[in-house]
């Protein structure tokens, strides 16, 4: 099994201040990798495929970047909706595996 | 526009059998190269995956859960299916399902709004 791991687990940022998350897995996942944003109480929503490719509607202050074993995402400039919890995924291999997310609060 | 709804009971035994179902709208289950997967979230922790199905009827399983899960698919009412057996508390979680495909395309997407399904007496 792959094991997804992001940091920091909580990251403090101001309102239109860059905020920059990371995702390592324990080997070559290739770019077979997938960003989520969840908000309280509601589902994950897809953010960014193939480690870079940003999901139809998704704003273009969140970018992709990494390949193989290290991956982050950045937001370039945080607005108010963007507070939530981060969560990577692998899929490149089964089982299918999540990192423990990175929660974005207000600083 | 796809759409994936959960539904099930909210309160199960120890001991016993979840059974969950998701209904797909807006599209056919049975479309190929699609697969149909179940993912869950304990209260305040991460997301786990917990097993897919393809349409045809071919399976795969997180082996952490494999002793006790089976997914199953209904193409006749465009549903798939969610059992985990032998429950504990450790099994209290939202329970997703969410459409993805294999290889290089295995990103979850879309998601049901999910169900909170508690284990207790």
């Amino acid at each position: 099994e792959i094991v997804m791991t992001q940091s920091p687990a909580t990251l403090s940022v101001s309102p239109g201040e860059r905020a920059t998350l990371s995702c390592r897995a324990s080997q070559s996942v290739s770019s077979n990798l997938a960003w989520y944003q969840q908000k309280p109480g509601q589902a994950p929503r897809l953010l960014i495929y193939g480690a870079s490719t940003r999901a139809t509607g998704i704003p273009a202050r969140f970018s992709g970047s990494g390949s193989g074993t290290e991956f982050t995402l950045t937001i370039s400039s945080l607005q108010s909706e963007d507070f939530a919890v981060y969560y990577c995924q692998q899929y490149n291999n089964w089982p299918r595996t999540f990192g423990g997310g990175t929660k974005v609060e207000i600083k | 526009q796809l759409q994936l709804q959960e539904s099930g009971p909210g309160l199960v035994k120890p001991s016993e059998t979840l059974s969950l179902t998701c209904t797909v709208s807006g599209g056919s289950i049975s479309s190929s190269s699609y697969y149909w997967g179940w993912i869950r979230q304990p209260p305040g922790k991460g997301l786990e995956w917990i097993g897919s199905i393809y349409y045809s009827g071919s399976t795969y399983y997180n082996p952490s859960l494999k002793s006790r899960v089976t997914i199953s698919v209904d193409t006749s009412k465009n549903q798939f299916s969610l059992k985990l057996s032998s429950v504990t508390a450790a099994d209290t979680a939202v329970y997703y399902c969410a459409r993805h495909r294999d290889y290089a395309y295995g990103w979850f997407d879309p998601w049901g709004q999910g169900t909170l399904v508690t284990v207790s007496s």
